[in-house]
């Protein structure tokens, strides 16, 4: 009962580098969406997708690009990593319908320096 | 735009403890409601939902109920334990997404 598998768990990167940050779900949801979580300010929304093939910008877009091409897999990338990009990353799907409650990953938790 | 406000935390109980968080949101029309819960080095859990206006969420002895008239989706507890410390999110959907409280920190001290 695998859920939304993230991927890494933890990650230290170096400023300019990149890096893509891994979500799989097997509930063959069409919704996956990335969030960043920072202290205080509960969880900001990167990019969405409502099925494959499909994405969107999020509330904070700038600095990551996302693809979908599989109903499972939902990747995150770092194109040119920077210090205001640590955070932990929380990935997230859920079945069609905005009443519909998401289910998450366990995070990565991404350092920058 | 829509928006959700929780109260700031963190909040500090003893155990047995009567715990209300308070929860309130702007939106346009009537969005379903939810909290969430997060654990020390977990994800987010679901813990309870609301769909319509009047409807009450319960899960694990919490509860929630959805209030139209005061645009309010306060979440309590009668008697909170150790193992409740976490982090409370409040949140709305909207379209495809969910818009998110600050979250609320609650402690519990035995």
């Amino acid at each position: 009962n695998a859920g939304v598998t993230q991927t890494p768990k933890f990650q230290v990167l170096k400023t300019g580098q990149s890096m893509t940050l891994q979500c799989a779900q097997d509930m063959n949801h069409e919704y996956m969406s990335w969030y960043r979580q920072d202290p205080g300010m509960g969880l900001r929304l990167i990019h969405y997708s409502v099925g494959a093939g499909i994405t969107d910008q999020g509330e904070v877009p700038n600095g990551y690009n996302v693809s979908r091409s599989t109903t499972e897999d939902f990747p995150l990338r770092l194109l040119s990593a920077a210090p205001s990009q640590t955070s932990v990353y929380f990935c997230a799907s859920r079945p069609e319908g905005s009443n519909q409650p998401q289910h998450f990953g366990d995070g990565t938790r991404l350092s920058i320096l | 735009g829509n928006s959700v406000t929780q109260m700031e935390g963190p909040v500090t109980l003893s155990e047995e403890a009567f715990l209300t968080i308070n929860c309130t949101y702007t939106a346009t029309g009537y969005p379903s409601l939810f909290w969430y819960v997060q654990y020390p080095g977990e994800g987010l859990q679901l813990l309870l939902k609301a769909t319509k206006a009047d409807d009450k969420g319960s899960n694990k002895g919490f509860e929630a109920t959805y209030r139209k008239e005061t645009t309010s989706f306060h979440l309590e507890k009668g008697s909170v334990q150790v193992s409740d410390s976490a982090v409370y999110f409040c949140a709305q959907g909207s379209n495809y997404q969910l818009i998110w409280g600050a979250g609320t920190k609650l402690i519990i001290k035995p």
